[in-house]
């Protein structure tokens, strides 16, 4: 079974500085994991994508994540904000080959102050 | 681009109406998903097709099912609608395995409100 904790459901960050939104995941395979993003009224866009290449993938919008095995996580960070970055953002695992479904976190909400 | 896209954005039926949430995707994906997104559980997968007219549930198919009887369309249905089916309706495609078939593309969704 596979599962996805997002530490923190609402992270709020003044425009200009680094973001950070943290994710853990649980998983009896090797994971695809993934970050994707939604904004209001918006549908789910991909921001990065992890597949056993490099643990340190980069994204759009600036946007990276780091795979760390040993602590079980996958935390998104940006080095500074944008007003336009606020959304809710997802982390997702992938890993049952059995099945082709993603499991999904339950969801950071990020707001950035001007 | 891959486009994917649902019937209605915003749907309100009454309690006990059959309702249908159309959705078609238009790159020839053979994977098509619907997931239900609630505030603070994230999406939950009710029902995903791996090919025409095969389904399989997910982890939250009571009260649903779907029909898929060509590629490009995948339909949820629920029989009897009830208020606690008050949700946000995702549909999204991927690609077959081998062919970077984790990515999945998304719809904008549907917001159904059953009163």
């Amino acid at each position: 079974a596979q599962s996805v904790t997002q530490l923190d459901s609402h992270v709020s960050v003044s425009e200009g500085t680094p973001v950070l939104l943290r994710c853990n995941y649980s998983s009896s395979y090797s994971p695809s994991l993934f970050w994707y993003v939604q904004h209001p009224n918006k549908g789910l866009q991909l921001l990065l994508k992890y597949t056993s290449a490099a643990t340190l993938v980069k994204g759009i919008n600036g946007f990276e994540a780091e795979f760390k095995k040993s602590e079980t996580s996958f935390h998104l960070t940006k080095p500074s904000a944008h007003m336009s970055d606020a959304a809710e953002y997802f982390c997702v695992v992938s890993a049952d080959t059995g099945r082709r479904a993603l499991t999904f976190g339950s969801g950071t909400r990020l707001q950035v102050q001007p | 681009d891959v486009k994917v896209t649902q019937s209605s954005r915003y749907l309100v039926k009454r309690t006990g109406e059959k309702v249908f949430l159309e959705c078609v995707q238009d790159m020839d994906h053979e994977n098509m998903f619907w997931y239900r997104q609630d505030p603070g559980l994230g999406l939950r997968l009710i029902y995903f097709s791996y090919d025409v007219k095969m389904k399989e549930k997910g982890d939250i198919p009571e009260g649903y099912s779907v029909s898929r009887e060509k590629k490009e369309r995948f339909s949820l249905i629920l029989e009897s609608a009830s208020t606690n089916q008050t949700s946000m309706y995702l549909c999204a495609s991927s690609s077959p395995e081998g062919q970077g078939f984790d990515e999945q593309y998304f719809g904008p969704g549907t917001r159904l409100t059953v009163t």
